[in-house]
């Protein structure tokens, strides 16, 4: 049974450039969550879709979008890249219904210079 | 707004002694409450989760965490720590409805010497 997987591992970006980072639910969930994780931080909620659509949003800029596939995949883009964007972005699935019990993924590395 | 207290930024145990981790929540209501371990470079893994029912829950790895409505807490304990307990452990709250996120503490990091 697989569990969330993401992509990359590690990224490095510059200042101003546009990132995507890719999510794959755990097997039979059906709902994406995704969390920015600064360093010496706890997780923070960016945004949460089921059905393909944004359900919740936590505080961040519209520079932050994300999408979410029929095969439930999701995607999270970031657009004008800040410094301040260096973290480590956690993608977590659940299933509607199961109490918001979420299962995380290894997550990405972001550096932006 | 929902909110954790994770008031121990650091904490070293000897392999064999109790471990105990503070957690104090804020919500308007009962929560969900959970607990979290991260080991360094990786994702979380969930230990273990309060949602309603005996306020002592049992959890993976042999650690156990108890809800005091009185308190606002839920601490984690484990009666013994192995070396391989040493990690960042978060206490997660999560709300009910239609509020979906999880709102983390700040972490609490474990040292285990032998």
């Amino acid at each position: 049974d697989a569990g969330v997987t993401q992509s990359p591992t590690h990224l490095i970006k510059t200042r101003g450039q546009q990132v995507t980072l890719r999510c794959s639910p755990k097997s039979g969930h059906d709902t994406v969550s995704w969390y920015q994780q600064a360093l010496g931080q706890g997780p923070q909620f960016i945004f949460q879709y089921y059905e393909e659509e944004e359900r919740q949003r936590g505080n961040f800029p519209d520079r932050f979008s994300g999408h979410q596939f029929p095969n439930y995949s999701s995607e999270l883009n970031v657009n004008a890249l800040l410094l301040g964007d260096s973290a480590l972005y956690l993608c977590a699935s659940s299933l509607k219904g199961t109490g918001y019990e979420q299962y995380f993924g290894p997550g990405t590395r972001l550096t932006v210079t | 707004a929902q909110s954790v207290t994770q008031p121990d930024i650091h904490i070293t145990v000897s392999e064999g002694a109790s471990l105990e981790l503070r957690c104090n929540y804020s919500y308007g209501a009962t929560p969900y409450l959970f607990w979290y371990v991260q080991s360094p470079g990786q994702g979380l893994q969930l230990l273990l989760k309060y949602f309603s029912g005996d306020t002592l829950v049992q959890g993976i790895k042999g650690f156990e965490a108890e809800f005091k409505r009185s308190q606002s807490s839920f601490n984690l304990r484990k009666p013994s720590v192995h070396w391989s307990d040493a990690a960042e452990y978060f206490c997660a709250v999560g709300g009910r409805s239609n509020d979906y996120k999880l709102s983390f503490g700040a972490g609490t990091t474990v040292t285990v010497r032998a």
